[in-house]
């Protein structure tokens, strides 16, 4: 049971727009922190996506955002194309672990 | 450009010590934090600790009592203990680079399965 919760499947046909989200609580997300979004192809370490404040790593197109509220999350990927096919990871600090907690992860299927 | 590269036993038996070692290339451990985290066989990512290059630690409260994580300034690397291990342990397991401002994981190495079997 992840301490993030995230919605085991999600699936859209290319060029549409998709939203992954994550719950979490007020010793997490609700506290204040940062949520940081990872993408996570097969048999390969996950690979930061967004983080904090709709941030993107070079390379990361802009069709990638994140946002926060309240007690959750969400990524948006618009335009989605089929290597967008992947496992997505939502992650932040929570005070209850004194570290990292993250999600049971989203498969994203491109129809 | 910095690079992490890990290695370490990849088939324990039950009651072993796994131990894994995370080398930083191009860069420096000082100045950052370090982590350890694991995924079971088609599941998601699980967070095992973190350790500055000041050797400060925090570690997942559910492994804690058999964890140990150390650095090592001198040759530029950051190691996973994980004592008394079970089949419930087996896991690949990832070293990478967090960033305190923010706390997000920049890098990741590639990854290590451990396999814990009789």
């Amino acid at each position: 049971q992840s301490v993030l919760t995230q919605p085991p499947s999600v699936s859209g046909a290319p060029g549409q727009r998709v939203t992954l989200s994550c719950t979490g609580s007020t010793s997490n997300i609700g506290a204040g922190y940062d949520v940081h979004w990872y993408r996570q192809l097969p048999g390969t370490a996950p690979k930061l996506l967004v983080y904090g404040h709709n941030n993107r790593p070079s390379g990361v197109p802009d069709r990638f955002s994140g946002s926060k509220s309240a007690t959750s999350a969400s990524l948006v990927i618009s335009g989605l194309q089929a290597e967008d096919e992947a496992d997505y990871y939502c992650h932040s600090y929570d005070n209850n672990m004194s570290g990292s907690v993250f999600g049971g992860g989203t498969k994203l299927t491109v129809l | 450009q910095v690079r992490l590269h890990q290695w370490g036993a990849g088939l324990l038996k039950p009651s072993e010590t796994l131990s894994l070692t995370c080398a930083v290339y191009g860069g420096s451990v000082s100045g950052y934090y370090w982590s350890w985290i694991r995924q079971a066989p088609g599941k998601g990512l699980e967070w095992i600790g973190e350790i500055n290059h000041g050797g400060n630690t925090n570690y997942n409260p559910s492994l804690k009592s058999r964890v140990t994580l150390s650095v090592g300034t001198a040759n530029n690397h950051f190691s996973l203990r994980l004592t008394s291990v079970t089949a419930a342990d087996t896991a690949v397991y990832y070293c990478a680079s967090l960033v305190s401002v923010g706390y997000y994981f920049d890098l990741w190495a590639q990854g290590t399965l451990v396999t814990v079997s009789s």
